[in-house]
């Protein structure tokens, strides 16, 4: 039961433009969520995170939206660039988790490719 | 800084064999975690721990086996290698706060 779900294996944009990763969940428990990027042959590393308490936050170029109603959270890259190319993972967690072992729950990732 | 350290980087092991896959952190951070990750799968927790001396069972953990006697060190034993096991292993630590997990680079193995 894939709790977090990245329905976009991948993803390809011109550099310049935007990139909009997606993420949805199904646990009404989940109260933050956050962005890693994966480069080949190296671990993944925290990009941005967002409350639930909060519909937005912005880190410069990168960008997370929720929709809490719809279970959904989104990743906007403007503008794009080469460098940009990695996968992408949404992971999730709860309040629960935030004095007890802060597990995270992981989609899949989204592949993206930012062509120059 | 070295952050977090795995070892080795690579290991090809036979069927049956035994190794132990070193992750060591020199950021004191309490907490640690041991993932797998297959191709085109994400992140499955095998085993974590919230301090030293306290270790407890992820998702995955059939097969393997880990120990925190440090803050420092969390290795994660594989006692009777099978071709199951075949992934990328990952460490990751957790200061006190916050969610932003810090990866070690991944060790690459090959059960044959």
């Amino acid at each position: 039961d894939q709790q977090v779900k990245q329905n976009s294996p991948s993803l390809s944009v011109q550099e310049g433009r935007i990139s909009i990763l997606n993420c949805d969940y199904t646990n009404s428990m989940f109260d933050y969520f956050l962005w890693y990027k994966k480069y080949p042959a190296e671990g993944p590393t925290f990009l941005i995170s967002i409350s639930s308490i909060k519909d937005k936050n912005e880190d410069g170029r990168f960008t997370v939206f929720l929709n809490k109603s719809a279970k959904h959270l989104s990743l906007h890259i403007v503008p794009s660039q080469p460098g940009d190319s990695a996968v992408y993972f949404c992971a999730a967690t709860s309040a629960l988790n935030a004095g007890n072992n802060r597990k995270l729950i992981w989609g899949l990732g989204t592949s993206l490719a930012v062509n120059p | 800084n070295a952050g977090v350290t795995q070892t080795p980087k690579f290991r090809i092991l036979k069927i049956g064999q035994s190794m132990t896959l070193q992750c060591t952190q020199d950021m004191n951070h309490n907490y640690m975690y041991w993932y797998r990750q297959d191709p085109g799968m994400g992140l499955k927790l095998i085993y974590y721990s919230v301090g030293a001396g306290i270790t407890d069972k992820g998702e995955v953990p059939n097969g393997y086996n880990v120990s925190r006697s440090t803050t420092e060190d969390f290795p994660l034993r594989l006692e009777l290698a099978a071709p199951s096991q075949t992934s990328v292993y990952f460490c990751a630590t957790l200061a006190g706060t916050g969610y932003g997990y810090t990866f070690g680079s991944g060790t690459r193995l090959t059960v044959v």
